[in-house]
């Protein structure tokens, strides 16, 4: 089975504080994706990197970087937090091949979330 | 630009009854995938169940059951047998294909707003 991990479930910070959000994946994908989920609004792609350096930005990038150094982990940094990026985060991984049809190369595994509260 | 709407915020079911949760998108492309996830109150985000665009057989995985209308650009998760256990937050979403003219997707989800099911016992 596919395992996804999130360093924290909960997390508080304060305005300003540098947030770095991290996510492992153990079955060797080649994307890794970050969301935020606010309710409401379903889930909402901030950042995705589909091999090791290589990241894009998602629909909400705004106050947000990544980082991608090894194949297996993908951070989420909040450079300086503000009260507005309060949400819930999701990392998920997924399979990558280029014209590939089966629905597993398409298919997103999650880890179990952030919940982070800034103050 | 793709979209995804699911126009209900909640649902409810009587244990072992039959649910169905709607889901409507909009695309151009003609190579792409559906699907329906799950979030319990635990919070992890579970897979349910996947169809592939280019198959004209709806998806089956035990109790869930999907109705997909290409047509009508349709997507509804049918739940037979309600359990307790299938209280979640579910989310339709959808993802373009590798292929296509509007080049490397790399399975980006877009998802809808999801659907509250509260099971009855």
């Amino acid at each position: 089975d596919v395992k996804v991990t999130q360093s924290s479930r909960y997390l508080v910070k304060r305005t300003g504080e540098k947030v770095f959000l991290e996510c492992v994946q153990d079955m060797d994908h080649e994307n890794m994706f970050w969301y935020r989920q606010d309710p409401g609004l379903g889930l909402r792609l901030i950042y995705f990197s589909y091999d090791v350096k290589m990241k894009e930005k998602g629909d909400i990038p705004e106050g947000y970087s990544v980082s991608r150094e090894k194949k297996e982990r993908f951070s989420l940094i909040l450079e300086s937090a503000s009260t507005n990026q309060t949400s819930m985060y999701l990392c998920a991984s997924s399979l990558f091949s280029q014209g590939g049809t089966s629905g597993e190369v398409h298919t997103q595994y999650f880890g179990p979330g952030t919940r982070l509260t800034v103050l | 630009a793709q979209t995804v709407t699911q126009s209900q915020p909640e649902m409810s079911v009587q244990e072992a009854e039959t649910v169905t949760l709607s889901c409507t998108y909009d695309t151009s492309e003609s190579d792409y995938y559906l699907f329906w996830y799950k979030q319990p109150p635990s919070r992890q985000m579970i897979l349910v169940i996947r169809q592939e665009a280019y198959k004209q057989q709806n998806a089956t995985e035990n109790r869930f059951s999907v109705n997909f209308q290409k047509a009508a650009k349709s997507f509804s998760l049918k739940i037979s047998d309600s359990q307790l256990g299938d209280a979640a937050m579910y989310f339709c979403a959808y993802t373009r294909g590798s292929g296509g003219a509007g080049g490397t997707s790399y399975g980006k989800l877009t998802f809808g707003q999801g659907t509250i099911l509260t099971v009855h016992p």
